[in-house]
C-alpha cells in the first residue's frame, strides 16, 4: 500500500534552520501536506505543496519537493522554542480520497 | 466557531463494553474521517465518509463500526473493545468530496482499554 516515512527525532538550537524530512510512495500523489501537531492538541495545517510545484515559501516555512525522488521537505528558518511540536508529512492517496500521514517527526528546540 | 468537536475527551474503560467516540463538525463539510495516533506508527486512517450514508474503510477498520446519518455527525462505535485499541483518536472533515483542501482536526480522544 501507499506509505510515508519520516525520521523521529530532530533537535536544533533556537536560532537555527529546522529541515524535517519526508519519502512517499504514491506518484499520484497530486497534494503533500505538512500538519504540525502541539502537545495535547489536535493536527493543524501548516502549508502543503501542489504537486506540479518544486518549492514554496511561507514566512519561515520552506516546502521543497523532488518529484522524482518522492521526497519532500519542511524548511524552518530561525526556529524558536514554539516550534517545538510533532510535524506530520501526508500525501493525498488512494486516488484522492484518503490523506496518508508519515509517522512524525518530533522537533525539539533547545535554548 | 468553526470546528470539530469530540467526546469524550478521556476514557478508561474494560475489555468487551461497548463505546462511541462521537465527532460532530459545524461547518458543512463533506468529508469526515478518523484515525488513531500511536507511539511510532503516526496516523492511520480507520474509517471514512464523503457524504451522507456513504462510508469507507481506511487502513485499520478492523474492531470499528462508523455511520454517518447525518452530514455533521460520524460517531466512531467500539463493538467489543480490546486493550489493543487504547490509542489516541482524532476526528476529521474537509469541504471537499476529493481531498484537496485542508483537513480540520478535533482534539483528539484518548482512549484506554484495560
Amino acid at each position: 500500500g501507499e506509505d510515508v516515512e519520516q525520521s523521529l527525532f530532530l533537535s536544533v538550537r533556537e536560532g537555527d534552520s529546522s529541515v524535517i524530512n519526508c519519502t512517499y510512495t504514491d506518484s499520484s500523489s497530486t497534494y503533500l501536506y505538512w500538519y504540525k501537531q502541539e502537545p495535547g492538541a489536535g493536527l493543524q495545517l501548516l502549508t502543503y505543496i501542489f504537486s506540479n510545484m518544486d518549492m514554496k515559501q511561507d514566512q519561515r516555512l520552506t516546502v521543497l519537493l523532488n518529484k522524482k525522488d518522492k521526497h519532500l521537505s519542511l524548511r524552518i528558518a530561525d526556529t524558536q522554542t514554539g516550534d517545538s511540536a510533532i510535524y506530520f508529512c501526508a500525501a493525498i492517496t488512494g486516488g484522492g480520497n484518503k490523506l496518508t500521514f508519515g509517522t512524525g517527526t518530533q522537533l525539539k528546540v533547545e535554548l | 466557531e468553526a470546528q470539530v468537536t469530540q467526546n469524550p475527551r478521556y476514557l478508561i474503560t474494560v475489555t468487551g463494553k461497548k463505546l462511541t467516540v462521537t465527532c460532530s463538525q459545524n461547518m458543512n463539510h463533506e468529508y469526515m474521517s478518523w484515525y488513531r495516533q500511536d507511539p511510532g506508527l503516526g496516523l492511520r486512517q480507520i474509517y471514512y465518509s464523503m457524504n451522507v450514508e456513504v462510508t469507507d474503510k481506511g487502513d485499520v477498520p478492523e474492531g470499528y463500526k462508523v455511520s454517518r446519518k447525518e452530514k455533521r455527525n460520524f460517531p466512531l462505535i467500539l463493538e467489543s473493545p480490546s486493550p489493543n485499541q487504547t490509542s489516541l483518536y482524532f476526528c476529521a472533515s474537509s469541504p471537499m468530496t476529493g481531498l484537496t483542501g485542508e483537513l480540520f482536526f478535533g482534539e483528539g480522544s484518548r482512549l484506554t482499554v484495560l
